[in-house]
């Protein structure tokens, strides 16, 4: 099955600090890759998405690349905001039979930015 | 995209009761999946949800502790029975929707907490 390895956090940044959260994968075949974010006291949103290799998905000013070579999809962002304190989880999707899948998590990362 | 809304979305409750979880899609999905959000971790998939047939348990879960119904392609249950403290958890429902491929989207969540 499919597991992924994220940087550990909390990760402290001052604001407009550049944004890299590690995401390393292990997958069975090229599966779509996610970022999902959570925020304070809130559900989980999905943030991007790329679907095959060299993809890159962006949204809200965050970009991730899909690294076929370096199994990874690794989050930036060119300046964070404090709006942007929140916890960030990478997520393959877990193959398990006939097709079934269904979205595993990595340990999370929490971003907190300071003004 | 889907908008899923989830009752209730917290309670307190008492050791050895059990709590049912109602999580309501405003579009038909195949595939509904239930979560476990235990404090300050990651998300861990309970079981897959299918309408007409029994849901799919991953490892650690059973019927017994979480059963799941599915009556339609909009409507799923989750029950928490004999609830103990270490069940104290976010429990998110997620769906795909039908063409999505891998991409799902949560519900905001039921915070509960078992004394």
């Amino acid at each position: 099955g499919n597991s992924v390895t994220q940087m550990e956090g909390p990760v402290t940044l001052s604001e407009e600090a550049f944004l890299t959260i590690n995401c390393t994968y292990t997958a069975t075949g090229y599966p779509s890759l996610f970022w999902y974010v959570q925020y304070p006291g809130e559900g989980l949103q999905l943030l991007l998405k790329a679907t095959k290799a060299d993809d890159k998905g962006s949204n809200k000013g965050f970009e991730a690349t899909y690294r076929k070579e370096t199994t990874s999809f690794h989050l930036e962002k060119g300046s964070v905001q404090v709006s942007d304190s929140a916890v960030y989880f990478c997520a393959p999707p877990l193959i398990m039979d006939t097709g079934r899948r269904a979205l595993t998590f990595g340990s999370g990362t929490r971003l907190q930015v300071q003004p | 995209s889907a908008v899923i809304s989830q009752k209730p979305s917290r309670d307190i409750c008492q050791r050895g009761t059990s709590l049912t979880i109602q999580c309501q899609v405003d579009s038909q999905v195949t595939m509904m999946f239930w979560y476990r959000q235990q404090p300050g971790q990651s998300l861990t998939l309970i079981a897959t949800a299918n309408q007409g047939s029994e849901a799919t348990y991953e490892s650690g879960f059973v019927i017994d502790k979480f059963p799941i119904s599915r009556p339609n392609l909009t409507f799923s249950t989750l029950t928490v029975s004999n609830m103990s403290p270490e069940d104290s958890s976010i429990y998110l429902c997620s769906v795909r929707p039908s063409g999505s491929t891998d991409t799902q989207y949560f519900g905001p969540g039921t915070r509960l907490t078992v004394l």
